[in-house]
């Protein structure tokens, strides 16, 4: 299946900083790009949903100005956790389905440590 | 939300085959049921999607109730490797972006 690669896959950093997420998709072209948030023992929660070229479409509860998401290729969409807090450690996930709209890949997942 | 009803558990025996059931009784005509499975701390794996036929791949079958409410996931030789949670979707069509919704899927676990 089509590949779909997260950068870092583990990440602490301190109260107060940013923090920036990589998906790539390596071998084919994504124009939607998904990134979601797994709390432990819970399901995924969908955050957002990322085309290229336009802004994001950000789920209900979900404060766009604390996650930046920007999708400015075909095969890269970042997310951006601004001024980070304990409550927002959690493991990010994104996911990417290519052009022609078939089944949607997930990254490996980044894991994300405020301390 | 999710249109989707898992057990929260299963036990199997390994080498067994495995039967993860799923209800989406609200399911449209022209939606799917994907499935796909997370091992523990990391992304969702993609398994089997289908419409209306029984589907099989070299990871599993999906077999889809004639009235399409309800659906069934076999491994058919379960190993310790199958270990994971199992989420049953279906895929919905909203503001024109088609949106994969995660209920809270079915923990699998194989036993020696």
């Amino acid at each position: 299946g089509a590949v779909v690669s997260q950068h870092p896959s583990r990440v602490i950093c301190k109260s107060g900083t940013s923090v920036k997420i990589e998906c790539r998709s390596l071998d084919f072209q994504a124009t939607t790009m998904f990134w979601y948030r797994q709390f432990p023992k819970q399901s995924l929660m969908l955050m957002a949903t990322s085309n290229e070229g336009s802004k994001a479409t950000y789920e209900q509860g979900v404060e766009k100005d604390k996650f930046l998401i920007n999708h400015a290729s075909l095969t890269l969409s970042t997310l951006t956790v601004t001024s980070a807090h304990p409550e927002d450690s959690s493991f990010y996930i994104c996911s990417a389905r290519d052009i022609l709209n078939t089944e949607a890949f997930f990254g490996q997942g980044t894991r994300l440590t405020v301390v | 939300d999710a249109k989707t009803t898992q057990p929260p558990s299963m036990d199997c025996a390994e080498g067994r085959a495995a039967n993860l059931p799923c209800n989406h009784s609200t399911i449209s005509g022209n939606e799917y049921v994907y499935w796909y499975r997370q091992i523990h701390s990391q992304g969702p794996q993609y398994i089997i999607h289908g419409l209306k036929n029984n589907e099989t791949n070299e990871m599993a079958s999906l077999i889809i109730t004639e009235d399409r409410k309800s659906s069934t996931l076999i491994l058919p030789h379960a190993t310790l490797r199958d270990t994971a949670v199992y989420y049953c979707i279906v895929r919905v069509r909203i503001q024109g972006a088609q949106k994969l919704v995660f209920g809270q899927g079915t923990r699998l676990t194989i036993n020696p």
